[in-house]
């Protein structure tokens, strides 16, 4: 069985600062790791992935993510909030081998303050 | 190339009636998932479909079933609705790449509100 926590319903940050939304991870076995946007009243969408390559990825709008083995963690980054990436993020895991659900953490709110 | 798409955007029902809801994949991609996502939560699994069967479950009634077509969009059906289905449904589809390593695509969602 595979779970996501993600630390913080809420996070508020000024413009022009650092994003940090936080993901725990567990799992039995070595996991896929996503993070997701959800616009209001939209779909989500995939803002970067983790499939056991590089530690450190990248995705789009300038968030990053990196893989720590030893702490469980896959912390979201973006070295300076825009007034756009208002939005709800999810963490999300599920196992490699394909065809595996994907179980979704609470979501974090990110308010962006002008 | 169009992502996934989702039908009805909306639809607003009364306790007791059946539901159907529908999902056509992205172009390329074989299996499709559904999920529910209540107000303030993130989605929860549904069932996923692939070549035409349900292939997994997740802890959701039998009230809620599913079928998938040989062009491999899907359709979620709920029976006996109750207030708490009330929810937005997302779909996922996927295919898996050169890596074996499934990402799944959202749609928009459809947003059910039971009375």
């Amino acid at each position: 069985a595979q779970s996501v926590t993600q630390l913080g319903s809420h996070v508020s940050v000024s413009e022009g600062a650092l994003v940090l939304l936080r993901c725990n991870y567990s799992s039995s076995v070595p996991p896929y790791l996503f993070w997701y946007v959800q616009y209001p009243n939209q779909g989500l969408q995939l803002l970067l992935k983790y499939t056991s390559a590089a530690t450190l990825v990248k995705g789009i709008n300038g968030f990053e993510a990196e893989f720590k083995k030893s702490e469980t963690s896959f912390h979201l980054t973006k070295p300076s909030a825009h007034m756009s990436d208002a939005a709800e993020y999810f963490c999300a895991v599920t196992l490699s081998g394909g065809y595996q659900k994907v179980t979704f953490g609470t979501g974090t709110k990110l308010q962006v303050i002008p | 190339d169009a992502g996934v798409t989702q039908s009805p955007t909306h639809l607003i029902k009364t306790r007791g009636q059946q539901v159907t809801l529908r999902c056509s994949p992205k172009s390329g991609h074989d299996t499709v998932s559904w999920y529910q996502q209540a107000l303030g939560q993130g989605p929860q699994f549904i069932f996923q479909y692939y070549e035409e069967e349900e292939r997994q479950r997740g802890n959701f009634p039998d009230r809620f079933s599913g079928h998938q077509f040989p062009n491999y969009s899907s359709e979620l059906n709920v029976n006996a609705l109750l207030l708490g289905d009330s929810a937005l449904y997302l779909c996922a589809s996927s295919a898996r790449d050169y890596l074996r390593q499934e990402t799944q695509y959202f749609g928009p969602g459809t947003r059910l509100l039971v009375l």
